[in-house]
């Protein structure tokens, strides 16, 4: 079974510019997360999708981070503009959806954005 | 304020020790995760335990949930070099809740 599937891997860009990450998650999974893990940090989750409706953004800093999932299934995270304390590594994670409460998040590998 | 405290922050130790690591919060958890992750990788689930006094075994790893909910340990045997990574602990208030994870116990196994 394919894993979650990130790119870039990496990307450095600087203040004030424009990015964005892609994310495809695990084939059949309903539920879709965004994670901030900051260097010496757990992640933090920015934002999560069930298909291709918001569950939860509250965390998201929406004047500058933006987050799309077309069709219930790939997404998008995109930052504009840029701040030095953006840098961080960006996690997507996705998830079957049990009705139980329990939950395995599958993670990928994450792209490590730099900001100079 | 982080809800979900881990200690020891970093640890090295030698090959073949025994080993603890703690995460603990003021605030009762439905459910605590513990995850490993490695460089360039992304966290990988290792256990979940929902009631409290749990206690669930991975081979050479023990976990367990604090009676109330509060806390939890992870306990590693005859530590290897393959057990070197950094230990999430995560878990959720509610069931509905976002997942909070705390900021990870780094361990280095020495050959």
């Amino acid at each position: 079974e394919a894993g979650v599937a990130q790119s870039p891997r990496y990307k450095i860009i600087e203040k004030r510019q424009s990015v964005a990450f892609w994310c495809n998650p695990i084939s059949g999974h309903a539920t879709l997360y965004w994670y901030q893990q900051i260097l010496g940090q757990g992640p933090k989750l920015l934002i999560q999708f069930q298909n291709n409706g918001v569950v939860d953004d509250s965390q998201l800093p929406k004047d500058r981070f933006s987050a799309e999932r077309l069709k219930g299934v790939d997404s998008t995270l995109k930052i504009q503009p840029a701040k030095l304390e953006d840098s961080a590594v960006y996690l997507c994670a996705s998830s079957f959806t049990s009705g139980t409460g329990t939950y395995e998040q599958y993670f990928g590998p994450g792209t490590r954005l730099t900001v100079t | 304020t982080q809800l979900l405290e881990q200690s020891p922050q970093f640890l090295s130790i030698q090959e073949g020790e025994n080993l603890t690591v703690y995460c603990n919060s003021s605030s009762v958890f439905s459910s605590l995760q513990w995850y490993r992750q490695e460089p360039g990788e992304g966290p990988v689930l290792l256990v979940t335990v929902v009631t409290g006094g749990e206690v669930k075994k991975l081979k050479r790893l023990t976990f367990q949930f604090g009676d109330a909910r509060k806390d939890s340990s992870l306990h590693i045997t005859a530590a290897q070099p393959g057990d070197t990574g950094l230990y999430l602990c995560a878990g959720k208030l509610n069931r509905d809740d976002k997942i909070i994870f705390g900021k990870g116990t780094r361990l280095h196994i020495l050959p």
